[in-house]
């Protein structure tokens, strides 16, 4: 079984919607995280939170809300998607106290027209 | 500032050796990361390094000169498989958060 699942695997929408991304994790790791990634870029870091209680902002959050429903649960909202949005999502996770790598979820290909 | 910069792409032979260079400005990480990262695929955790020097394990080694803001991964006797995204990212310890460059695609050729 994948320690980090991401549902939905792929997303067609329309401007203005409201969007989900949900991610879960087995690892029992504290820290999650929600990148972007567009063609032929690296990651790009939406929101992080080290535990249920905390959130931070990454380098692109507008436009981005983020939910840490438990220490297994971290979701990425788009209140209203617009076609720049457009992109691969992926969520990760970590442990402090190692050298904190990464471990990714499959990603979410989400699609805005 | 934390800019990472690599190569775009790189092609290489099958059986042969390929490094890709990663640079950075020096302040702000901990260690250096790379990553493997195969097309539509999730991003796969290779080597971290935080001390100067090379880090072998094996076809693969990764080596870090923080005076130099400087790193590089090595693959020895490249496989078709090794056709994929590296990803250089600084970060690691009690940070948490990493900054990715934007990846080197690596294609090898029979």
């Amino acid at each position: 079984d994948a320690d980090v699942t991401q549902t939905p695997r792929n997303r067609i929408t329309k401007t203005g919607k409201r969007i989900m991304l949900e991610c879960s994790q087995t690892k029992g790791h504290d820290r999650m995280y929600w990148y972007r990634q567009d063609p032929g870029l690296g990651l790009r870091l939406i929101y992080y939170s080290f535990d249920v209680k905390d959130i931070n902002k990454g380098e692109i959050s507008d436009g981005y809300s983020v939910s840490r429903q438990a220490q297994a649960k971290f979701s990425l909202s788009l209140e209203s998607a617009i076609p720049n949005q457009t992109a691969l999502y992926f969520c990760a996770t970590s442990e402090p106290g190692t050298h904190n790598e990464q471990f990714f979820g499959p990603g979410t290909r989400l699609t805005v027209l | 500032g934390q800019n990472i910069d690599q190569p775009t792409e790189m092609t290489a032979t099958e059986g042969a050796i390929v490094q890709i260079n990663c640079t950075y400005q020096t302040s702000g990480f901990n260690g250096l990361f790379w990553y493997q990262q195969h097309a539509g695929e999730a991003p796969t955790f290779l080597s971290y390094n935080v001390l100067d020097g090379l880090e072998e394990k094996g076809r693969f080694s990764s080596f870090l000169s923080r005076s130099k803001g400087y790193s590089y991964l090595l693959l020895k006797e490249l496989q078709m498989k090794d056709s994929a995204s590296y990803l250089c990212a600084g970060g690691g310890g009690n940070a948490g958060k990493s900054t990715f460059g934007d990846g080197t695609t690596l294609t090898v050729k029979p």
